[in-house]
């Protein structure tokens, strides 16, 4: 069983809909990252949680350390949200640094206009 | 400022070859992480360095190395390539990499091996 798991693994959505992406995991985690990754391969962090909820515009992630549950919400989806969302989580132990990290299979999210 | 910078961003090497990978971080960052992204595995943590020194290291053979140097570029070296080392590879960078920084990506240096 991998030590992060995501749901869905694809998703397809109409433009203005509400999507959320989960991500579970089974280890101590220290910090847990939400990435972005349009094709061509670059990634761009939207989120880096180690408690409650943050908001960046229509982005939402929040984070339940108890329950080892971590969501990342998209209000009003656009067609230029379509991107492969990844959850990663840095170990415990590894004071959030970078080492070490440990990466969802990925979420491709699809948002048709 | 200026991004993370990979070099080169797509390459083709011969099984048995050696290829080498250069990242640069954001000005100030002193923490560089490389993985490796394939369809099959997703993103996998090669290794991590912090000051000049790897930090951490993933799972990987000894023939994936790396290096830092005292302007925090990194580089990492692939020796005698297998078909299976076909993959994006990725560099990325903290302002320290401890208490929990935001990590920020290059664009990848898309590696083919024939």
């Amino acid at each position: 069983k991998n030590e992060v798991e995501q749901s869905p693994q694809n998703l397809t959505a109409q433009e203005g809909e509400f999507i959320t992406i989960n991500c579970s995991y089974s280890v101590g985690i220290s910090a847990l990252h939400w990435l972005q990754q349009h094709p061509g391969g670059g990634i761009v962090s939207l989120f880096m949680l180690s408690s409650g909820k943050k908001k960046h515009g229509r982005l939402i992630a929040t984070i339940n350390i108890q329950e080892k549950h971590s969501s990342l919400h998209i209000t009003a989806s656009h067609p230029r949200d379509s991107a492969v969302y990844i959850c990663a989580v840095g170990k415990e132990g590894y004071g959030g640094s970078q080492g070490n990290l440990i990466f969802g299979k990925g979420t491709k999210l699809s948002v048709k206009p | 400022k200026a991004g993370v910078t990979q070099t080169p961003r797509y390459l083709i090497k011969t099984r048995g070859q050696q290829v080498t990978l250069s990242c640069s971080p954001i000005s100030g960052h002193r923490s560089v992480s490389w993985y490796q992204q394939t369809p099959g595995q997703g993103l996998q943590f090669l290794f991590e360095y912090f000051s000049e020194t790897q930090r951490n290291k993933g799972n990987f053979p000894g023939r994936f190395s790396g290096r830092q140097f005292s302007n925090s570029r990194s580089e990492m070296n692939v020796s005698t390539l297998e078909l299976g080392d076909s993959a994006l590879y990725l560099c990325a960078s903290s302002a320290s990499g401890t208490g929990g920084n935001t990590i920020y990506f290059g664009e990848g240096s898309w590696l083919t091996v024939v």
